[in-house]
């Protein structure tokens, strides 16, 4: 599985935006780029994913390098609630929901209010 | 969306004893979930991948026979830590995707609340 580079621990202030890095130099031209993010004590949450275009849904934005070898998971207004680790993962688009998510560790984002 | 229920979300059992976490997708069919197991403050690892009607497919390193998984039906899987030692307490957590003919990498997967696992 391509690997992905998060950085271990970012701050934020509340009501700010927030810009979470991931690298993911050796992505496959069929590789999806999902974003989770864990609170603590409970199983992680679906953030965003994309391919190659920018996504946006009510929780988050996805900034896609053109080259695809990084992507930005932006929260355009952080909140408390939105302290947890975030996660990005790869995941190739073949074999449906057979294929499995490989976690790496994430990054750690603070909110102080 | 796409919801997965686990259950129990903790238990304490005595050394020695087997335990059994349910996993169970909610409003959608799951032909397949996965097991992860996450200690403190370390990163989710995949334990196996539990295939509806078939053997489960296990990770390097996780033995087989200690967690028996059961896929038995569309929307249930099970995770029995068998002959449990204080080492097995951990967090356990199941996840699935909707899929299914015409439904592409186009979801997200929706991860189950966790089961807190204390052996003492």
């Amino acid at each position: 599985d391509a690997k992905t580079t998060q950085p271990n621990s970012m701050e934020s202030n509340e009501e700010e935006p927030v810009h979470l890095p991931c690298n993911h130099s050796t992505i496959s031209g069929t590789d999806y780029i999902h974003w989770y993010r864990q609170l603590p004590s409970q199983g992680p949450e679906y953030v965003i994913h994309g391919l190659t275009s920018n996504v946006n849904n009510r929780m988050a934005s996805l900034a896609i390098a053109e080259d695809r070898k990084s992507s930005t998971l932006i929260l355009h207004r952080a909140t408390l609630r939105d302290a947890a680790v975030y996660y990005c993962i790869l995941r190739a688009s073949y074999g449906g929901a057979t294929n499995k998510l490989i976690f790496g560790t994430g990054t750690l984002l603070a909110v102080q209010p | 969306g796409a919801v997965v229920s686990q259950h129990p979300s903790w238990v304490i059992c005595k050394s020695g004893t087997s335990v059994k976490i349910e996993c169970r997708s909610l409003d959608f069919q799951a032909t397949t979930m996965f097991w992860y197991r996450q200690f403190p403050k370390q990163s989710l690892m995949l334990m196996a991948t539990s295939n509806e009607g078939s053997k489960a497919t296990y990770e390097q390193g996780v033995e087989k026979d200690k967690f028996l998984i059961n896929h038995a039906s569309l929307t249930l899987s099970t995770l029995t830590v068998t002959s449990a030692h204080p080492e097995d307490s951990s967090f356990y957590i199941c996840s699935a995707r909707e899929g299914g003919f015409g439904r592409g990498p186009k979801y997200g997967y929706t991860f189950g609340s966790g089961t807190r696992l204390t052996v003492v």
